[in-house]
């Protein structure tokens, strides 16, 4: 079975200072991977993906994540974060191949301050 | 057009009794899935349902927790006889097919079982 793990739990930033949000998965088998966001008191919404093709993917509000194989990791990064980025971060899994069922990660708590 | 919805936002139960989950997903979406997040964790992926297939049920946690969707539009989680490890929040998502497409995630019901 697949998994992922988000090490850090929060990530207290300056605005304007660069982030990186680490996601590790585990799976014996090929996975496509996500970035959902969940702003305060609001569902998730999509960030970003990776199906296939360019490693560097690019998503909404400037994000961006790197899948690496080798490493089995899939990092967002942000050159410079806003106050309105304040939000909880997940990564999440599916297998290539199958229905499109998510396991995610427990979340990063990105907090922005002045 | 109109999101995912879901009701109630919150409910609080007491212990042994049986509770009903409501999701409404975007018109047209033929997938439709469930997903659980309890305090501090990551989502669980509880069902998923697409189309006219046999739903996977493979994430529900036991046989107290059951689901259906009549077509492909509204879909009720119920939880028999709730215990207070049943509290969390749960989250319902759809997206226009099964095949990798975005899943749009509803706000949430969070359940209070004391």
């Amino acid at each position: 079975a697949q998994s992922v793990t988000q090490l850090d739990s929060q990530v207290p930033v300056f605005e304007e200072a660069p982030v990186e949000l680490r996601c590790n998965y585990s799976s014996s088998v090929s996975v496509y991977l996500f970035w959902y966001v969940q702003y305060p008191n609001q569902g998730l919404q999509l960030l970003l993906k990776y199906l296939s093709g360019s490693t560097l993917v690019k998503g909404i509000n400037g994000f961006e994540a790197e899948f690496n194989k080798s490493q089995t990791s899939f990092h967002l990064r942000k050159p410079s974060v806003h106050i309105s980025d304040t939000a909880e971060y997940f990564c999440a899994v599916s297998l290539t191949g199958t229905a499109s069922k998510l396991t995610f990660g427990t979340g990063t708590r990105l907090q922005v301050t002045l | 057009g109109a999101g995912v919805s879901q009701s109630p936002s919150n409910k609080v139960t007491e212990k042994g009794k049986d509770v009903e989950l409501r999701c409404d997903p975007i018109s047209g979406h033929t997938a439709l899935y469930w997903y659980r997040q309890r305090l501090g964790q990551g989502l669980e992926f509880l069902i998923y349902f697409q189309g006219n297939s046999a739903p996977d049920k493979s994430g529900l946690p036991s046989d107290r927790f059951s689901a259906e969707r009549t077509g492909e539009s509204v879909s009720t989680l119920t939880i028999q006889r709730t215990q207070q490890e049943d509290s969390a929040v749960y989250l319902c998502a759809s997206s226009l097919s099964g095949n990798q497409d975005e899943q749009y995630f509803g706000p949430g019901t969070r359940l209070t079982v004391t």
